[in-house]
């Protein structure tokens, strides 16, 4: 079946880096997107970004621009999702999560991988 | 960029109907994908393009989109539809295409 399966939880100190990865199973990889979205404690889902597996292309929400990065490895089926500089606020819970269509970008999200804490603390 | 509006909560009694609103300028000429999320888990796609329903979601989740207001409706509310609810559009016109509504806490009463 069509799966998502992110890394482990994570606490990083203020000014650190973080990455996420996102291996995918059941479906040919290169063919959707992958998204990014986080959900900051007892609030409500912020869109990240976006990646093509296919080109490579990522596109990315203003507020993350400059401290955003989003890779991928399609050796072994596996996006990844890198945010640095991270200060307190970023203590959220980080989803990917797979476009309903291939080859079509602005499509719903139908499968979510299980999320990824990752605290910011000093 | 676009802002999507909805109620942080709503109350219903087992077997009564719930509506969830989400609100936008001229949201009507948009697509309007919603997603249920229980506590600890990742959020589900429940209704898409307005009013479809992946094969896995009960019949009893529906929705409709005019004007300037998209309503999720969840007939029959049973307990295990307690959940938060987002709405979400494409908005082709920005920087920053994927729009999440705010959500809104279904409580059943």
């Amino acid at each position: 079946q069509v799966q998502l399966v992110q890394s482990g939880a994570e606490a990083k100190n203020p000014g650190a880096s973080m990455r996420v990865s996102c291996k995918a199973s059941g479906y040919t990889f290169s063919n959707y997107d992958i998204n990014w979205v986080r959900q900051a404690p007892g609030l409500g889902l912020e869109w990240m970004g976006w990646m093509d597996p296919n080109s490579g292309n990522t596109g990315f929400a203003q507020k993350f621009r400059g401290r955003l990065t989003m890779t991928k490895n399609t050796s072994i089926d596996t996006a990844y999702m890198e945010l640095n500089s991270l200060r307190s606020e970023d203590t959220a819970v980080y989803f990917c999560a797979r476009v309903k269509e291939a080859f079509i970008g602005a499509t719903p999200f139908d499968t979510w991988g299980q999320g990824t804490l990752v605290t910011v603390s000093s | 960029s676009y802002v999507l509006t909805q109620p942080p909560s709503v109350s219903v009694a087992p077997g009564q109907t719930a509506k969830i609103t989400c609100g936008g300028n001229n949201i009507g000429d948009e697509s309007v994908h919603w997603y249920q999320q229980k506590p600890g888990q990742a959020p589900v796609l429940v209704v898409y393009d307005d009013s479809v329903r992946p094969s896995a979601i009960p019949e009893r989740f529906s929705g409709s989109n005019s004007g300037n207001t998209a309503t999720l409706t969840i007939s029959r509310v049973e307990a295990g539809d307690e959940a938060d609810y987002y709405c979400q559009v494409w908005d082709r016109s920005g920087d920053h295409p994927w729009v999440f509504g705010g959500g809104t806490k279904l409580t059943v009463l």
